[in-house]
């Protein structure tokens, strides 16, 4: 049982690239969420999605998108990175609202 | 913006000595939940407490709910080395999808 597994764990791209990052749970789970985390600053939401087929914007969604296309994964992208979007990414996702979130180990994005 | 704060932000203690870290948070919630975070990973979720429960116990952690002042403590006791890791509260609104989560405690654990 894997739990939530995030695609790549590293990257570095150049201003203006584009890319996209994988999650992927084995648990079943509803619900799904892509934070991004900053020193100092926790994590912050980017997106999240309620089921397959759905996404909803975040506390800082501007330069991301996303697709839930099937339940198990949930795809961010990046349509043309910036300096500012340098981050720790993380994926979580569970099952009902008043149960916790599961994560992986984050992807780490550097863009120069 | 973030719903939890904790404080302190950092906490430097000897080994076997308790931890205590506290969350302020403002708006009603579901449930309030404490998540750890080692170096490089990913958080791991420790405790869950719903509103309606004032103390709950897990091993070593003992956390609180007061939620008439909006406020949320965690205690770890004799505390280990491997115990290092940054440490953050995560409130579960009503009528909402998603966890709001603070900064943070970062602590360290001195052998």
């Amino acid at each position: 049982n894997a739990g939530v597994t995030q695609t790549p764990k590293f990257r570095v791209l150049k201003t203006g690239q584009s890319m996209t990052l994988l999650c992927a749970q084995d648990m079943n789970h509803e619900y799904m969420y892509w934070y991004r985390q900053d020193p100092g600053m926790g994590l912050r939401l980017i997106h999240y999605s309620v089921g397959e087929g759905t996404t909803a914007k975040g506390e800082v969604p501007d330069g991301y998108n996303v697709s839930r296309l099937k339940k198990q994964n949930f795809l961010l992208g990046l349509e043309s990175a910036a300096p500012s979007q340098t981050s720790v990414y993380f994926c979580a996702s569970r099952h009902r609202t008043d149960q916790p979130q599961h994560f992986g180990d984050g992807t780490r994005l550097s863009i120069l | 913006s973030q719903q939890g704060e904790e404080d302190p932000q950092a906490l430097s203690i000897q080994e076997g000595e308790n931890a205590t870290m506290n969350c302020s948070y403002k708006t009603s919630i579901n449930n309030l939940q404490w998540y750890r975070q080692n170096s490089g990973r990913g958080l791991v979720h420790l405790i869950l407490i719903r509103s309606n429960e004032r103390e709950k116990h897990s091993g070593r952690l003992r956390v609180t709910l007061d939620t008439s002042k909006k406020s949320s403590s965690l205690l770890i006791t004799a505390s280990r080395a491997a115990d290092t890791a940054s440490y953050f509260c995560a409130t579960d609104a009503v009528s909402d999808y998603k966890l709001s989560f603070g900064a943070g405690t970062t602590v360290t654990v001195r052998a």
